[in-house]
């Protein structure tokens, strides 16, 4: 089945440790969000890639980044993880950014900071 | 800037009963209205969606819901809930005015069906 696939499930790192979070899909969609998600909160778009060309949100903090090598595969860096950066990390795609956009989401990485 | 209220944080409701969870946006332009499920660890699934044309949406397991421009309102509803349903949803929306890039998700609803 086709679908987008979030490695590892769960993730645990230190304070300040470096933090690179895995997505890849078999959907062949050209559009790859990333979501952060606090407990009991809405998903919270921090970029999207449509092809190659990177989109920030204004509001995503510079420990954010993110890499995407090819079509199938995209990277969320966390340069120096903080306690507030401990959520669920939820991988999204859609097939065009046109004008209507139903997303396929991940299962998500749950990322516990120590 | 648009915004999604979810009006009920949770929502507990018995077995079988009927369920309407309740969500309304802000937007003076046309908008594409959403609601996705959540189980638990898990990430989201679309359950229905309005893009245009009829306002009463029927989606996924049993689930629907109706568009109202007038009251800015896109409330889900089930005639019959399984314990199974248990889940967060999540009302969205997006401005397909702006590329369908951005959606902004409400806070969510936590329907608990109880046996």
């Amino acid at each position: 089945d086709a679908m987008v696939i979030q490695n590892p499930r769960y993730q645990v790192t230190q304070f300040g440790k470096p933090v690179t979070l895995s997505c890849s899909q078999t959907l062949n969609h050209n559009v790859m969000y990333w979501y952060q998600q606090k407990s009991s909160q809405a998903p919270k778009l921090l970029f999207h890639y449509y092809d190659k060309d990177f989109n920030n949100e204004a509001d995503t903090p510079d420990n954010f980044q993110s890499r995407r090598p090819n079509t199938s595969f995209c990277f969320l860096d966390i340069r120096s993880p903080g306690l507030g950066d401990a959520a669920m990390y939820l991988c999204a795609t859609s097939r065009t950014g046109g004008t209507y956009n139903e997303q396929f989401f991940g299962p998500g990485t749950r990322l516990t900071v120590l | 800037a648009q915004s999604v209220t979810q009006l009920d944080s949770q929502v507990p409701v018995f077995e079988e009963a009927p369920v309407e969870l309740r969500c309304n946006y802000s937007s003076s332009v046309s908008v594409y209205l959403f609601w996705y499920v959540q189980y638990p660890n898990q990430g989201l699934q679309l359950l229905l969606k309005y893009l245009s044309g009829s306002t009463l949406v029927k989606g996924i397991n049993g689930f629907e819901a109706e568009f109202n421009k007038s009251q800015t309102s896109f409330h889900l509803r089930k005639p019959s809930v399984h314990i199974s349903d248990t889940a967060e949803y999540f009302c969205a929306v997006s401005d397909p005015n702006t590329g369908g890039f951005k959606t902004i998700f409400g806070a969510g609803t936590r329907l608990f069906v109880k046996a």
